[in-house]
């Protein structure tokens, strides 16, 4: 079966830093990106960036371009999503997704997303 | 950065139909990808390529696109299909990935 599993809900306070992982299973997780995903309570859809495991390259939005970091581990076909310093902003799930390889330009499998709590 | 205007909120009574616009600039050039999101789940590819519906989606799930506006068809709601819906292209320009701004479909 073809799935993406993340980590677990994270509490924490401002300016703590936090690392999700998004692991991928059952298909070449080197050869498809991987894209991540904000929803902020009771918001939409926000993209972030995407990441090709193979070589690491990497995409950001221009609204987190800066703010997040985006890597990957392909020996262990792992994805992360990581901030130095956490704002209560940041307050949100965080979806990864795959990037198909039929159309290249959308997400055909979703990770149960990680709910990420930020507060003081 | 290119923009995707969804309604809030569409409601429809179950056997009827329900459409959901996505409008954008000249969007009848671009390809058009809905997601359907239920409470408390991730997001779900129910159609892609303004038509193409991933193997398991219902037919009664249909997709166009012309013009300034795509749309989401569901031919006869039913209760199951009370969710949020998104539309999401691919900005070749920016090379980024663009979602709509959502749309609650209730049920009546």
């Amino acid at each position: 079966e073809v799935q993406l599993v993340q980590s677990g809900v994270e509490v924490k306070k401002p300016g703590e830093s936090l690392k999700i992982y998004c692991r991928g299973s059952g298909y070449g997780f080197t050869n498809f990106w991987i894209g991540w995903v904000r929803q902020m309570p009771g918001k939409g859809l926000e993209w972030m960036g995407i990441i090709y495991p193979g070589d690491s390259d990497t995409r950001y939005s221009p609204s987190f371009q800066g703010r997040v970091t985006i890597s990957a581990d392909k020996s262990i076909t792992t994805a992360y999503l990581q901030w130095s310093s956490l704002k209560a902003s940041d307050t949100a799930m965080y979806y990864c997704a795959r990037r198909d390889v039929l159309t290249g330009k959308t997400f055909d499998i979703w990770g149960q997303g990680t709910l990420i709590l930020v507060s003081s | 950065s290119y923009v995707l205007t969804q309604p809030p909120s569409v409601s429809v009574a179950p056997g009827q139909p329900a459409r959901i616009t996505c409008g954008g600039d000249d969007i009848g050039r671009r390809s058009v990808h809905w997601f359907q999101q239920k409470p408390g789940q991730a997001p779900v590819l129910i159609v892609y390529d303004d038509t193409a519906r991933p193997s398991g989606i219902p037919e009664r799930f249909s997709g166009s696109n012309s013009g300034d506006t795509a749309t989401l068809t569901i031919s006869r709601v039913e209760a199951g299909d009370e969710a949020d819906y998104y539309c999401q292209l691919w900005d070749g320009v920016s090379d980024h990935y663009v979602f709509g701004t959502g749309t609650k479909v209730t049920v009546l």
